[in-house]
């Protein structure tokens, strides 16, 4: 049975920086995307990036500037940081994984259990 | 920019059929059969109950269907129930991973 748990700091100022982990349990890290989805509260999904387990990374480019996500293979774990947070990135983030078909991750299986972020002064 | 677009909201009777269309500003979401579907309940994480248009990961009820059709995907919903009450998103691959803005289903 796959499971992601995350976790992270769920109150954050303005300027300061989100960091958020991702836990996966029962699944291989290899062979995968490990994805990060957002959702602004009463709004919808917005896909912020994504890495494999030799490092690869793919950012929306919307958040390029600001985005970090890593990965420690000897934990099966992924890691999402989101520099000089603004109230605009106020949203319940969520690990996934995601499926692949070539070069394109098209869909996501398995879901984390969502960590409200909320930037606020 | 592409765009997934989806009707804001639709409501249906229990045991009655319904669909929900996802429509793409860009032709490349016909070339390939990359679409998915996420039904949301309140409060939770969104659930893959679609993927490659028609097809349904283990355990998902077969009530669940999809179809494309040129730039226009859809996702049809038999014998509403009242658990079928939820938000349902469609995704696609266009220039990178886009989601539709969400359905919001009510089960009258």
């Amino acid at each position: 049975q796959v499971q992601l748990q995350q976790w992270g700091a769920g109150l954050l100022k303005p300027s300061e920086t989100l960091s958020l982990t991702c836990a996966v349990y029962g699944d291989s890290f290899s062979g995968h995307y490990w994805t990060w989805i957002r959702q602004p509260p009463g709004k919808g999904l917005e896909w912020i990036g994504e890495i494999n387990h030799t490092g690869s990374t793919n950012y929306n480019p919307s958040l390029r500037s600001r985005l970090t996500i890593s990965a420690d293979t000897s934990k099966s774990q992924f890691s999402l940081r989101l520099s000089s947070v603004t109230a605009a990135d106020t949203a319940v983030y969520y690990c996934a994984r995601g499926r692949r078909w070539g070069l394109v991750t098209y869909y996501f299986d398995y879901w984390g259990q969502g960590t409200l972020v909320t930037v606020s002064s | 920019q592409s765009a997934l677009t989806q009707p804001a909201s639709l409501s249906g009777s229990p045991g009655q059929s319904i669909t929900i269309s996802c429509t793409a500003t860009s032709s490349a979401v016909g070339t390939y059969n990359l679409v998915s579907w996420y039904q949301q309940h309140p409060g939770k994480a969104p659930k893959l109950i679609l993927y490659e248009v028609n097809k349904r990961p283990s355990g998902v009820s077969d009530r669940f269907s999809g179809s494309k059709s040129g730039n226009t995907a859809s996702l049809t919903i038999s014998g509403l129930q009242a658990d079928d009450e939820a938000d349902y998103y469609c995704c696609s691959y266009v220039r990178g991973v886009l989601f539709g803005g969400g359905t919001k289903l009510t089960v009258l």
